[in-house]
């Protein structure tokens, strides 16, 4: 079994919806948590950044952490277009080696 | 600007030959990272390195070499390429503040191998 295992999506919505993407994970020495956007033939690129449980909030975007259900969500408000990506989820236990999800791909629909 | 950067983007290579794939950061970061990725998008770890004269294999076995002689420099060396090294190749770097233990990474390599 997977340590990180991501919904597979992939994930169509209408411009303007909000976005739910889901990671769950089963080592407890998790305690950093972040969300990449990866475009088509890019890399991915670093969107969110968390420590332990709570709530981030950037913009339209919502990073939530629950250590106790071993469980991360990405939320995006108000999508539009431009969202329409793959989105990673990652998580470590400190400073080193990342752990990734295999990815969620969204299209947002105009 | 501080930054990441991979070349070639595109490779087209024949069965056999030897090829380097070049990673280069300037943002002075100790660790660092090679990734393969699936057309499905999830990443295999293939090599990294927590610093200068240090590098360890990752999780995917792979016949791939790398070397990190200097902080900013990661290159990626195939001895003999074969059609399942067709992918997409991404290196990528962090810090080691706290603060930020994120990954930044380079445009990818696409390697065709004919």
């Amino acid at each position: 079994q997977k340590e990180v295992e991501q919904d597979p999506g992939p994930l169509s919505v209408p411009e303007g919806a909000i976005v739910s993407l889901n990671c769950t994970y089963s080592n407890s020495a998790f305690q950093y948590f972040m969300w990449y956007r990866q475009y088509s033939r890019k890399g991915p690129e670093l969107l969110m950044y968390t420590y332990s449980s709570g709530n981030k909030e950037d913009g339209r975007f919502t990073a939530q952490v629950d250590k106790s259900s071993k469980y991360i969500s990405l939320f995006i408000r108000d999508s539009q277009p431009s969202d329409s990506a793959t989105y990673l989820c990652a998580m470590s236990a400190g400073a080193g080696k990342s752990t990734f999800g295999d990815g969620t791909t969204l299209t947002v629909k105009p | 600007e501080a930054d990441i950067y991979q070349t070639p983007r595109y490779l087209v290579i024949g069965t056999g030959k030897k090829i380097t794939l070049e990673c280069s950061q300037t943002m002075g970061h100790d660790k660092m990272y090679w990734y393969q990725q699936d057309p499905g998008m999830e990443l295999h770890l293939i090599h990294y390195s927590y610093g200068v004269n240090s590098t360890e294999k990752g999780d995917l076995s792979s016949e791939s070499t790398v070397s990190r002689i200097r902080t900013e420099h990661f290159p990626l060396t195939l001895e003999s390429a074969r059609p399942s090294h067709t992918s997409q190749y991404l290196c990528a770097s962090s810090e080691d503040r706290e603060t930020n233990y994120g990954y930044t990474f380079g445009s990818g390599t696409r390697l065709t191998v004919v």
